[in-house]
């Protein structure tokens, strides 16, 4: 496989249900993102790790809590999600978190919190 | 609040013609920008990065930095109607923000 890989592709949960998004990077990078995107509003960034530490939390509730096990592969866990939460979850990653890096998009998971 | 604004759109164009999609951005400390191309259900994928006033061409597209007018735009030449997508327009200081899109609806 190459690029960025994001699994499942769609979930549907409910709001007592836990679940966990998974996030593969086979570019060798060392920085990587999760997103929100929402229908008619930008792409949100929520956590950001670089080298496996998280190096930024963007407010984002506690019901989402990121995982980094190593360089290449990032986890959002999610637990007693509201509706407002059912959007798309990009996974992104970077050679470095940096100004000038281009982040690469996995294909996102689509998920519905019903 | 850094922002970055583009106009939802749609922007419509026939198939042949020039497309020109805008960016406008708050942060003067912005220092690279990028246009990611996002179709329908599907993830971003990057057009285009700019990191230094002027023009920058690529095959068919050019985006053009302005940075006293805070301002980025992207050329679509010879549009196709396979060029129908959402655009993202993005700006990074100490991270990446992106505005919401201009859908590009190329007519054939």
């Amino acid at each position: 496989e190459t690029g960025v890989t994001q699994t499942p592709r769609h979930l549907v949960m409910g709001m007592t249900n836990k679940k966990s998004l998974k996030c593969e990077q086979h570019l060798g990078h060392n920085a990587m993102y999760w997103y929100k995107q929402s229908a008619k509003k930008p792409l949100e960034l929520m956590f950001v790790y670089s080298l496996e530490e998280r190096v930024e939390n963007n407010s984002v509730p506690s019901r989402f809590s990121p995982e980094c096990p190593n360089s290449s592969h990032l986890f959002l866990h999610l637990h007693t999600l509201q509706p407002e939460d059912s959007a798309l979850y990009l996974c992104a990653s970077s050679q470095v978190p940096g100004t000038e890096e281009t982040q690469y998009f996995g294909p996102g998971t689509r998920l519905l919190v019903l | 609040q850094k922002e970055v604004e583009q106009n939802s759109g749609p922007l419509s164009v026939p198939e042949g013609a020039i497309a020109s999609l805008n960016c406008t951005y708050s942060d003067r400390g912005s220092q690279s920008f990028f246009w990611y191309r996002q179709y329908s259900g599907k993830s971003p994928e990057l057009i285009m990065s700019i990191y230094s006033n002027g023009d920058k061409e690529d095959g068919r597209f050019t985006a053009q930095l302005n940075k006293a007018s805070q301002y980025v735009s992207l050329l679509i030449r010879d549009s196709q109607p396979s060029d129908s997508a959402t655009y993202l327009c993005a700006a990074n200081t100490d991270k990446l923000i992106f505005g919401t899109g201009t859908r590009l609806q190329v007519f054939p």
